[in-house]
C-alpha cells in the first residue's frame, strides 16, 4: 500500500541552527500538507499545497519557516533559525483531488531543539 | 479555525471492554473524522461521518454524530491491546479546512 514518506525520522539540532524536513506524498496526490504537533496536542496546519502552489500558509511563522514544493511532488519544510519552542513532531500528509477530505499521514519527524 | 474538544483526555480500560470518547464543536461542519495515532507515529484515518449522517460503523468502530448538540462519539467495542493509542477527532469546515482536537489517550490493559 502506498505511503507518505518523511525523513529524517528524528532530528536534534541546536538553537539558531537551520533544519530541513523532507516529504514525499503518495503518488498522484495533488494536495500536500505540513502539520506541527506539539506533545499532548493535536496537529496544527502550517502550510497546504495544491500541486506546486501554496493555498494556505496563514499559520506558518514566515520569519523563520519556509516550505516549497517545486515540481508539485515532494516537499521540503525549513526552519532557520530554530528556536527551543520549535521542538515538536512535524507531520506531512497528502490527499487526492477526488477524496480531498481524507488525508494520509507520514510517520513524522520528531524535532528536538537544544 | 475551530477545534473539536475531546473528552475524556485519557481513558484506561481492560482488554475486551468497550471504550467511548466524545468530541464537541461549536460551528457548522462539512464532516467529522476520527484518526488514531500510535505513540510517536503518524495519524491513521479511521472513519468519516458526514454532517447529514447520524451513525456509521466500521468493524469494531461505531461513530455517532448529533449536529443539534454539535457532538460526536467514537465507540471501540471489544478492545484489544493494539487499540492503545491516541484518538483525535478532526472537523472539516464548510471551506474544507481540517482542524484537530487535542485527542483522547486510550490505554488497554491486558
Amino acid at each position: 500500500e502506498a505511503e507518505v514518506a518523511q525523513s529524517p525520522r528524528y532530528k536534534i539540532t541546536e538553537k539558531s541552527q537551520a533544519v530541513a524536513f523532507w516529504c514525499d506524498p503518495i503518488s498522484g496526490h495533488a494536495t500536500l500538507y505540513w502539520y506541527r504537533q506539539i506533545l499532548g496536542q493535536g496537529p496544527e496546519l502550517l502550510v497546504q499545497f495544491q500541486d506546486e502552489s501554496v493555498v494556505d500558509d496563514s499559520q506558518l511563522p514566515k520569519d523563520r519557516f519556509s516550505a516549497e514544493r517545486l515540481k508539485g511532488v515532494d516537499s521540503t519544510l525549513k526552519i532557520q533559525p530554530a528556536e527551543l519552542g520549535d521542538s515538536a513532531m512535524y507531520l506531512c500528509a497528502s490527499s487526492s483531488i477526488d477524496r480531498f477530505y481524507e488525508q494520509y499521514f507520514g510517520p513524522g519527524t520528531r524535532l528536538t531543539v537544544t | 479555525s475551530q477545534q473539536g474538544e475531546e473528552d475524556p483526555q485519557a481513558l484506561s480500560i481492560q482488554e475486551g471492554e468497550n471504550a467511548t470518547m466524545n468530541c464537541s464543536y461549536k460551528t457548522s461542519i462539512n464532516n467529522l473524522q476520527w484518526y488514531r495515532q500510535n505513540s510517536g507515529r503518524g495519524l491513521v484515518h479511521l472513519i468519516l461521518i458526514r454532517s447529514n449522517e447520524r451513525e456509521k460503523h466500521s468493524g469494531r468502530l461505531r461513530v455517532t454524530l448529533d449536529t443539534s448538540k454539535k457532538s460526536s462519539s467514537l465507540l471501540i467495542t471489544a478492545s484489544r491491546a493494539a487499540d492503545t493509542a491516541s484518538y483525535f477527532c478532526a472537523l472539516l469546515s464548510n471551506d474544507y479546512k481540517l482542524s484537530f482536537g487535542a485527542g483522547t489517550t486510550v490505554t488497554v490493559r491486558a
